[in-house]
Parts: C-alpha cells; sequence; structure tokens
C-alpha cells in the first residue's frame, strides 16, 4: 500500500527564517512523482514543486526546494526566507507512474499547518 | 495555466436535499477526474476517480448512491450528494488531469473547492 507521513501536525518559524516540513513515503514502485501543496484557509490548493523518482538533482521553485533522499524515502520540504503569507496547511503527496496505477491518482500525507510569525 | 472550477464555492442546503457540484476544465480536456472530500484541518480523502464516458471508481467505504458522479464529457464532471445530512457537511474539491506532452506525467490541477453545509 502505498503510503505518506507528515509528522508534523504543526510547525512554527519566525519571518525570514527557514523552515523544513518532513515528509517521508513509502512504496514499491519505481517509477513515482512527489509533490507539495499549500492550502491556505480559502481551501485552495496551491501547487508548490515538484520531484519525479528519476530525477538526479533536488527540485527548486523559488524559496522552495525538495530535500529528496531517495534511499530514506524522505522528501522534505524547505521555505527559504519565511514570509508570513506562508502561514498555511502544507499537504506532501505522492503519485504512481507505473501501469495499472490509476493516472493522476495523488495519495496525501495527514499535512503541516505551518504559521509564520513576525 | 491551467484551470478547474468549481460550481458553487459554498452551498448550504436542508437535510434530506440533494446537491449538485459541478467541476469543470476550462481550457484542456481533463482524461480524468477526481473528487476528494476534506474535513477541517484534515488531509484531502479520494472519493471516487471519473472517466469521461464510463462509470466513476469509487474508494472503498464511499456510498455510489449517495454519491453519484456523472462525467459527461471531457470538461465536466458533477458530483452529486443525493439525501444530504449533517454528516455530509464538508469540503469537496476536485481535481482534472491532462496529458503532459508526451510523456506519462500528467498534470493535475485542483478546483477551488466547494463548502458543503447541511441543516
Amino acid at each position: 500500500a502505498q503510503k505518506i507521513t507528515q509528522t508534523q501536525p504543526g510547525m512554527f518559524v519566525q519571518e525570514k527564517e527557514a523552515v523544513t516540513l518532513d515528509c517521508t513515503y513509502d512504496t514499491s514502485d519505481p517509477s513515482y512523482g512527489l509533490f507539495w501543496y499549500k492550502q491556505p484557509s480559502s481551501g485552495e490548493m496551491i501547487f508548490l514543486i515538484y520531484q519525479g523518482s528519476y530525477d538526479q538533482q533536488n527540485a527548486t521553485e523559488g524559496r522552495y526546494s525538495l530535500n529528496f533522499q531517495k534511499a530514506r524515502k524522505s522528501a522534505n520540504l524547505v521555505i527559504s526566507a519565511s514570509q508570513l503569507g506562508d502561514s498555511a496547511m502544507y499537504f506532501c503527496a505522492m503519485r504512481l507512474f507505473d501501469r495499472g496505477s490509476t493516472l493522476g491518482r495523488l495519495y496525501f500525507g495527514r499535512g503541516t499547518q505551518l504559521t509564520v510569525w513576525p | 495555466g491551467a484551470v478547474v472550477s468549481q460550481h458553487p464555492s459554498w452551498v448550504i442546503c436542508k437535510s434530506g436535499t440533494s446537491v449538485k457540484i459541478e467541476c469543470r476544465s476550462l481550457d484542456f480536456q481533463a482524461t480524468t477526474m477526481f473528487w476528494y472530500r476534506q474535513f477541517p484541518k484534515q488531509s484531502l480523502m479520494l472519493m471516487a476517480t471519473s472517466n469521461e464516458g464510463s462509470k466513476a471508481t469509487y474508494e472503498q467505504g464511499v456510498e455510489k448512491d449517495k454519491f453519484l458522479i456523472n462525467h459527461a464529457s471531457l470538461t465536466l464532471s458533477t458530483l452529486t450528494v443525493t439525501s444530504a445530512h449533517p454528516e455530509d457537511s464538508s469540503f469537496y474539491i476536485c481535481s482534472a488531469t491532462r496529458p503532459r506532452d508526451s510523456s506519462t506525467l500528467y498534470e493535475q490541477y485542483f478546483g477551488p473547492g466547494t463548502r458543503l453545509t447541511v441543516t
């Protein structure tokens, strides 16, 4: 069974500091993708960053970077220079690409509520 | 960028009535659409996978007769909550998948969600 684990229900960080949100995953499939989404209080799901299982380098998107450690099956999100607007729920998700997998289906973790304080 | 819309964004209905939620892909044809349910402070729970022209595939524990899904076209999927009860009150989110180039990496786009309150 596929599983995504986010062990931090809540995280606090001061503005302008960096923060790491943890995510571990479990799958026996060799081909998969890892995603991070941000969900503010409005409810919309905002795509942040993607890492493919065969990607050699860690993904980066602006202030977001993904610390991908394949052997440990972890895909932690690093947010640099936190801003007050970063306060939101963050979800880690995984998608499988092998045949037989439902195309596009995402497996979500429980989420981490990030609070950025001034 | 690709956009997925949902209508209505929020709805209040009386217990026993039915509510229809629409999910539309605005600038692409969605091969597959997904319906999720989210309770406050919790994760997204996949309810069903909707493919155009075929019956939806429901996740274990989701009542097919209660949550009717119709994927009539490549740009529209609907979720109807029949005989709604207060415990059906939740945030319902759809997502749509479209092929990206010719690779097996499929982009997925989320709608803004529909907040359902059953009184």
